[in-house]
């Protein structure tokens, strides 16, 4: 069956970087784009980018183009998203989903959220 | 990064039809597909509908959607306690050249 499985939840200082992984299973790996979302505290979503699998190719929100970046391992078949300058509104659930390469976005599968605590 | 507008609550009785409407513009809703996503009380979010209309397999015909210019609207018919949480649209912005989220409409049955 399809899963996706995140990394446990992170406490980072302001400043500091926070890298959180999204490991895959049950499907072909380099047949979907793996997309980061996250939701702040009684918040709505928020969209940050994806990576292709296939490729290692990014697509990333304006809002974070300067400090995110999105990687894959192909032999783990295991997404990372890395955030730096760390602030406290970046407080937030951190959510992993897919979307069928070469058609419209939309996620049918989703991990199960990291929360990261930005704090002093 | 501006975002689709939903109303923040919408509320009704076991039994009774609810709606909820999500307001874009025309390079987001009006030149694209809008989704809908559940997102029930301490869980990730979950499809139930894609291309504006259509559902995915295990998701009851209770919930439909539509879309009309730079609007959409998710209709919940037979409200059920276990539809309680937060329902979210999506759509890709052209502009923004990026997915664009609603701020999320909490339903609750009363």
């Amino acid at each position: 069956q399809v899963q996706l499985v995140q990394s446990g939840a992170e406490v980072k200082k302001p400043g500091a970087s926070v890298k959180v992984s999204c490991k895959t299973s049950g499907y072909s790996f380099t047949t979907y784009y793996i997309h980061w979302v996250r939701q702040a505290p009684g918040q709505g979503l928020e969209w940050m980018g994806f990576v292709n699998p296939s490729g290692g190719g990014t697509h990333y929100a304006q809002n974070f183009q300067d400090r995110v970046t999105m990687t894959r391992d192909t032999s783990t078949s295991t997404v990372y998203m890395e955030l730096s300058s760390l602030r406290s509104e970046d407080t937030a659930v951190y959510y992993c989903s897919r979307h069928h390469a070469g058609y419209d976005i939309y996620f049918d599968y989703w991990g199960q959220g990291t929360p990261v605590t930005v704090s002093s | 990064q501006s975002g689709l507008t939903q109303a923040p609550s919408a509320s009704g009785t076991p039994g009774q039809k609810v709606t909820i409407s999500c307001s874009g513009s025309s390079s987001n809703i009006g030149s694209s597909y809008v989704y809908w996503y559940q997102q029930l009380p301490g869980t990730a979010p979950q499809l139930i509908i894609y291309k504006n209309n259509q559902r995915p397999s295990g998701v009851p015909d209770r919930f439909s959607g539509s879309k009309s210019g730079t609007s959409a609207s998710l209709a919940i018919s037979g409200l059920r306690s276990e539809d309680e949480g937060d329902y979210h649209c999506a759509t890709w912005d052209d502009s923004l050249n990026g997915l664009v989220f609603g701020g999320g409409t909490k339903v609750t049955v009363l």
